[in-house]
C-alpha cells in the first residue's frame, strides 16, 4: 500500500512555460510535506516544503500547494529552465520526534524542460 | 564542506558475501536515515536513527544491520547480500528537533550489484 503517489512518471514542458507536478497520499498522519529534486548520479536535494497548517509557500520559481480535504499537493516551476530537468520525488513525514527524519517517498517524476 | 559522506561508491558483490557501507555526516545532526532506491521507484527507508545508540527499523530491513555508536558514523551491514539487494543506496541525515524542518541532506549514494 503505496501512502505517498506521483502517478505522472514524466513530464515534459516547454522552457519558459510553466511545470505541474502532482501529489498524493493517503495517511491522514501526514504534516510536513517535501520536494526533492535528483540529478542524475547525484543524491537527491530539498527543493521546497509545506506544512499541513499551510495550503501554498512559495520560494523564487518554485509554488507547493496543498490541499489537505483532498490529500494533494503539487509543485509549480514557473518559469520553467532547461536545468529544471530531473527527477522530483514528492515526500512526506510526521513531525513527531521519534519520527524525525523518517520520510516517505514517491516514486518520483522525470521533468524535462525543452529549450 | 562535507556534508553527508557514503563509501564506497560503487561495489560488487556476490551472493552470500557480506559487506558495510559506510556514512559519515560532519553537520552535528541528531538523525540519520538509509534508503535504497530500486528503477523507477521512490526510495525506501531501511533504518534509521534519532541519535547516537538508538536505531529503529524502516520499511525494508530485512537483511541489513545498522548501529550508531558516534553521532557522526551510520553504517549499514548487509549480512548475507542477495541479488534482490542490488540497488542504489542513499544515506541522509536532518538536523535536530529544535532545528527541525524535516529536511534530509542526502550523500551521493552508493550503488550496489550482487551477482
Amino acid at each position: 500500500d503505496q501512502q505517498v503517489k506521483q502517478n505522472s512518471p514524466s513530464l515534459s514542458v516547454q522552457e519558459g512555460r510553466i511545470s505541474i507536478l502532482n501529489c498524493d497520499y493517503t495517511n491522514s498522519m501526514f504534516d510536513y510535506f517535501l520536494w526533492y529534486k535528483k540529478y542524475p548520479a547525484e543524491g537527491p536535494t530539498f527543493l521546497i516544503s509545506i506544512s499541513s497548517i499551510k495550503d501554498k509557500n512559495e520560494d523564487g520559481r518554485f509554488t507547493v500547494f496543498l490541499n489537505k480535504s483532498a490529500k494533494h499537493l503539487s509543485l509549480h516551476i514557473v518559469p520553467s529552465q532547461p536545468g529544471d530537468s530531473a527527477v522530483y520525488f514528492c515526500a512526506a513525514s510526521e513531525i513527531m520526534y521519534t519520527n524525525a527524519g523518517k520520510s516517505t517517498f514517491g516514486d518520483g517524476t522525470t521533468l524535462t524542460v525543452k529549450p | 564542506n562535507a556534508g553527508v559522506t557514503q563509501t564506497p561508491k560503487f561495489q560488487v558483490l556476490k551472493t552470500g558475501q557480506s559487506m558495510t557501507l559506510q556514512c559519515a555526516q560532519d553537520m552535528n545532526h541528531e538523525y540519520m536515515s538509509w534508503y535504497r532506491q530500486d528503477p523507477g521507484m521512490g526510495l525506501r527507508l531501511i533504518h534509521y536513527s534519532v541519535g547516537a545508540g538508538i536505531t529503529d527499523q524502516g520499511e525494508v530491513p530485512n537483511g541489513y544491520n545498522v548501529s550508531r555508536s558516534t553521532t557522526e558514523d551510520f553504517p549499514l551491514r548487509l549480512l548475507s547480500a542477495a541479488p534482490s539487494q542490488t540497488s542504489v543506496y542513499f544515506c541522509a541525515s536532518s538536523p535536530s528537533p529544535d532545528l527541525l524542518t524535516g529536511e534530509l541532506f542526502f550523500g551521493e549514494g552508493s550503488r550496489l550489484t550482487v551477482l
